[in-house]
């Protein structure tokens, strides 16, 4: 079965520092997703990645997909107070045609002045 | 535009009762998912839908049952609630199925406590 695996669970970042999040996944894959949760608040999409290579930046965020080795990274640049959030990666399993999101634990993102 | 619109937003139940959610996804969207986010945790895939018909079921006891109506609106249904299904239930919305269901849009969510 699908395994996803998120790390690091919890980052405490400076501002104007660059972080990386990592996501690990299982089993093959066409698509990952990531989302932002705030506290208390539903799943905000921030990136859909379709292929292998897949680059995509918003802001400060870039996200990229390594179907090969089965790894999705969510760089964060220059961090800022707002980017505190939870953050998850979904990855799309696609048992025929019943797709269905298998997500990692999140990552906890704290920005520190 | 509307968007995933989930009632009711909070919810107490006693053990043993039974609860009844309601989603109603983006206009155009036929393809509704249920999750259920334990605190502190990633959602967990319940259900899915498309065209009134289930197209996935993930690993959950047969408490948990789930329609589509034919404007595409869902229900879940769970019964002989247990302390354990406290959770914040999801419902995702997306346009297609299979190879051409690319990208969910989630609802605020249901937070189901029991007690």
């Amino acid at each position: 079965e699908l395994k996803v695996e998120q790390n690091p669970l919890f980052l405490s970042m400076q501002e104007g520092k660059n972080y990386t999040i990592y996501c690990n996944y299982s089993t093959t894959s066409d698509r990952l997703y990531w989302y932002r949760q705030d506290p208390g608040k539903s799943l905000e999409s921030l990136f859909v990645l379709l292929s292998n290579g897949a680059v995509k930046q918003e802001g400060r965020l870039m996200a990229s997909l390594d179907t090969k080795a089965r790894l999705s990274t969510l760089h964060i640049t220059a961090a800022v107070h707002d980017l505190s959030a939870t953050y998850f990666c979904a990855v799309d399993m696609s048992p025929g045609n019943n797709r269905k999101l298998i997500w990692g634990l999140g990552t906890s993102l704290g920005v520190n002045p | 535009d509307a968007g995933v619109t989930q009632s009711p937003t909070h919810l107490i139940k006693t053990r043993g009762q039974q609860v009844t959610l309601r989603c109603s996804p983006i206009s155009g969207h036929k393809s509704v998912s249920w999750y259920q986010q334990v605190l502190g945790q990633g959602p967990q895939f319940i259900f899915q839908y498309y065209e009134k018909e289930e197209r996935g079921r993930g690993n959950f006891p047969d408490r948990f049952s789930a329609r589509q109506f034919p404007n595409y609106s869902s229900e879940l249904n769970v019964n002989a609630l247990l302390l354990g299904d406290s959770a914040l239930y999801l419902c995702a919305s997306s346009f297609g199925t299979g190879q051409f269901q690319v990208g969910y849009t989630f609802g605020s969510g249901t937070r189901l406590t029991v007690v």
